[in-house]
Parts: structure tokens; sequence; C-alpha cells
């Protein structure tokens, strides 16, 4: 299976702040990598796809980029919306595998 | 406006058989492949099944194959997951989600979730 990290659990910014998360593949998955957000109380929501598509809806401060084994979701001048819990999924190949989650906390 | 809505969930004993289902609106149900996703209890996301349009093939991890049926109806605009054998691992928040278009395999919508508790 492949292993999708994210090497920060939390992190912690301000508004207006920018930040990335990274996401490592065990193996090379081309461009096949999603980003999620997920808010209490909400559904989960698809930002990015195909490593630096973003999906209908996503404020274009969101981006992503990234292929092989190393994806980065940077946020330019956080909003307070933003806040919340960010994970990543390869869909390469099935099993379809997510990385663990990084919490995006306000400083 | 897509919408998922799941039901089904509670709290059922080990060994024994849940159905959850899935009610899909705002799109056309039977032009996209669906999904089920889990999230134990301060655990990470897990796929759990996958189904094509026509319901003629589905896909699951090892975890739960043998064990899980993915399943829709078209007419109905719904999907179904029925889980036999459960054990407490399959302790989790269970979501119905959709597959993204030509075959790309994120999921671009997902419900609200239900929840399942196996346990004695």
């Amino acid at each position: 299976d492949v292993q999708m990290t994210q090497s920060l659990s939390y992190l912690a910014a301000s508004p207006g702040e920018s930040v990335s998360i990274s996401c490592k593949a065990s193996k090379s998955i081309s461009n096949y990598l999603a980003w999620y957000q997920q808010k209490p109380g909400e559904a989960y929501k698809l930002l990015i796809y195909s490593g630096s598509t973003l999906q209908s809806g996503t404020p274009s401060r969101f981006s992503g980029s990234g292929s092989g084994t190393d994806f980065t979701l940077t946020i330019r001048s956080l909003e307070p919306e933003d806040f919340g819990l960010y994970y990543c999924q390869q869909y390469y190949e099935k099993p379809y595998t997510f990385g663990a989650g990084t919490k995006l906390e306000l400083k | 406006e897509v919408q998922l809505v799941e039901s089904g969930g509670g709290l059922v004993q080990p060994g024994r058989s849940l159905k959850l289902s899935c009610a899909a609106s705002g799109f056309t149900f039977s032009n996209y492949y669906m999904a089920w996703v889990r999230q134990a209890p301060k655990k990470g996301l897990e796929w759990v099944a996958t189904i094509s349009t026509s319901g003629s093939r589905t896909y699951y991890p090892d975890s739960v194959k043998g064990r899980f049926t993915i399943s829709r109806d078209n007419a109905k605009s719904s999907l179904y997951l029925q889980m036999n054998s459960l054990k407490s691992e399959d302790t989790a928040t269970y979501y119905c989600a959709r597959h993204g278009t030509n075959w790309q395999y994120y999921f671009d919508y997902w419900g609200q979730g239900v929840m399942v508790t196996v346990s004695s």
C-alpha cells in the first residue's frame, strides 16, 4: 500500500500569514494527489486534485504543488475560516490512502 | 446542490451485521462512481469501498474484503454498505462520498457521516 505521510500533526498560525502543509508518498504517485479540508460540524471538502488543480469554489489563496512523492498545500494570507484539519489522499492505486492529517490552529 | 445523507448507523454487537444507506441528490447519481470512507475515533481516514456507475464493479481494501458489500440502486439514487461479521475495529464514522469524473478517484463530495459502534 502507498503510505502517505504528513509530517506535521499541528501547525499554528495567525490570520494573514502564509502556511505550507507537506505530504509525502512512499512511492511515486505521479500527480494523483488530492487535498481535503475538514471543519467541525461540516462535511469534508475537496480543495485540490491532480496535485495542483483547484476544485470549483476553492479560494485562490489555496495552491497545491508537487509530483512524484512530495507534495505541498500552501495557503496564502490565512483567513479565519481556513483553520481546521487538512488531509492528503493518493488515488494512484488502490487501496486509496490518506495522510494522518495536519491540524491548522489559530496562534 | 449535491447532497449525500447517510443513515443506518448505530450500536451493534461483534459478529453481527448492519446496513448503511446513503441518499444522493443534486446530481445524476447513475453517472458517478461512489464510495464509502470511514474514520475511526481519533484516527485517520480509510477508504472502505468503491462501486462503478452500473454497480457491476466493486473494489475493497483487504481490511473489509469478504465482509463488506457495497451496492447501489440508481433508480433510487441510493448507495448502500452491507457490513457483516463486524469487529470492534470497524467502529468508526462512515462517510458516503462521490468520486470525481473521468475515472478520477478522489472524492469530490462527502456526506456528514454516520456513526457505527461495534461493542458488546
